[in-house]
């Protein structure tokens, strides 16, 4: 089994400044790695995906994230954040190659960008 | 446009009266699933189903049934709803598996009293 941890549940940060919202995960078997982000009183949404390749992902809205394999980490980062930003980011895993098994998903972590 | 819907958005009712959430996607993907989002618990799978007439359960089944007549169609079922099954829930559907993008519906927010 998989199991995602989202070590923070809420980043509060001002508009501009750079961000890190930190993602764990612990699986036996290789894994595909998501961001997806819930904007207020809205669905998921994909922000981004690692699937293989390079480790380094780009994803909307200026995100991107960073799978370390060592570390069995996948923290999502941007530059410099926006009002707009502010939502609540899920992390979540499924097991590769696996077909339509489940994703996994942390507990959320609630971003709050103030001016 | 491609997307999912639930229906109600909103509901509030009472502990005991059987309720159905729908949940449509138009996308023609064969997978779909029910989740709950809680506080600080995150999303919980409650059932998924790869195709019409199969269903299995997810992590929370317990006091929920699903059915899979038609492809596009997952209806969520409380025969008996009751106060710890307020909360929100997401109908998602997936196409094709090697993609690894699951399509949320806008959510339905299910308070029972």
């Amino acid at each position: 089994a998989q199991s995602v941890t989202q070590l923070d549940s809420q980043v509060p940060v001002f508009e501009e400044a750079p961000v890190e919202l930190r993602c764990n995960y612990s699986s036996s078997v290789s894994v595909y790695l998501f961001w997806y982000v819930q904007y207020p009183n809205q669905g998921l949404q994909l922000l981004l995906k690692y699937l293989s390749g390079s480790t380094l992902v780009k994803g909307i809205n200026g995100f991107e994230a960073e799978f370390n394999k060592s570390q069995t980490s996948f923290h999502l980062r941007k530059p410099s954040v926006h009002i707009s930003d502010t939502a609540e980011y899920f992390c979540a895993v499924k097991k590769k190659n696996s077909g339509y098994s489940t994703l996994t998903f942390g507990k959320g972590t609630m971003l709050l960008v103030s001016p | 446009e491609a997307q999912v819907t639930q229906n109600p958005r909103y509901l509030i009712t009472v502990t005991g009266k059987k309720l159905t959430v729908t949940c449509s996607q138009n996308m023609n993907h064969e997978y779909m699933s029910w989740y709950r989002q809680d506080p600080g618990l995150g999303l919980r799978q409650i059932y998924y189903s790869m195709n019409v007439e199969v269903t299995d359960k997810g992590d929370v089944p317990e006091g929920y049934k699903v059915s899979r007549k038609e492809k596009r169609n997952f209806p969520l079922i409380l025969e008996s709803p009751s106060p710890n099954q307020t909360s929100l829930y997401f109908c998602a559907s997936l196409g094709r598996p090697e993609r690894n993008e699951q399509f949320f519906g806008p959510g339905t927010r299910l308070t029972v009293l």
